[in-house]
């Protein structure tokens, strides 16, 4: 069974301090993998997206990995910043229109 | 560039009234479009999904339905609405080929009292 399951459920982490989200899979066959950050209220916003054979991938403070031998990726984010609070989202193709979605972590930062 | 349009952004409806949201994609032909609800705290449900003019596909069974009467429109409605209709819902686009992924509208918060 296709599923996306990301952890922690929810985080919550003082402001400048670092954070690793993390996402597993067992989607098959794999094409892609993307990470999305949702603010309250709404629509989700890429960050990353990631193909079979890429490691690693950059957005500013936010760093994507993806391990496709064991099936998971993580989201790290540097020097969190309050407008870090959201939910981040793994999603998970499957190679056609239809896209597998983790829950989410839902990541609070305090001042 | 691509842009993707959702409306009206909050709603308020009584039970048993018709329903009707609009999605539309501009710079971009023949998308991929979807209908997806999001319960308070939970993740994301996929309603429907559409490759083409006419081409509805429904995920789960419910009180609503999907129609794309043209290319880069992506209508969802129902003509009774329900209490547990109340959601967030977020209209998504994908290009032909599973690369690029979604983008998604900024939502329309659903409240039927």
């Amino acid at each position: 069974k296709n599923q996306v399951e990301q952890s922690p459920q929810s985080l919550i982490i003082l402001e400048g301090k670092n954070c690793t989200l993390q996402c597993n899979y067992t989607v098959s066959p794999f094409s892609n993998l993307r990470w999305y950050k949702q603010d309250t209220g709404r629509g989700p916003v890429s960050l990353t997206i990631m193909t079979f054979s890429e490691n690693t991938k950059s957005n500013g403070r936010y760093t994507a990995t993806l391990d496709a031998d064991t099936k998971q990726s993580s989201l790290h984010i540097t020097a969190s910043q309050l407008s870090d609070s959201a939910s981040y989202i793994c999603v998970v193709s499957g190679g056609t229109y239809k896209y597998i979605f983790g829950t989410g972590t839902r990541l609070k930062v305090l001042a | 560039s691509q842009t993707i349009h959702q409306w009206p952004a909050t709603l308020v409806q009584p039970v048993g009234s018709p329903l009707s949201l609009e999605c539309t994609v501009e710079g971009t032909s023949n998308p991929n479009l979807y209908w997806y609800r999001q319960a308070a705290g939970r993740g994301l449900q996929l309603l429907f999904y559409s490759v083409g003019i006419g081409q509805i596909s429904s995920e789960v069974p419910q009180n609503l339905s999907a129609s794309r009467p043209q290319d880069r429109q992506f209508i969802l409605s129902s003509k009774k609405l329900l209490l547990s209709d109340s959601g967030f819902y977020l209209c998504a686009w994908s290009a032909t080929g599973s690369a690029y992924g979604y983008t998604f509208g900024s939502g329309t918060r659903l409240t039927v009292v």
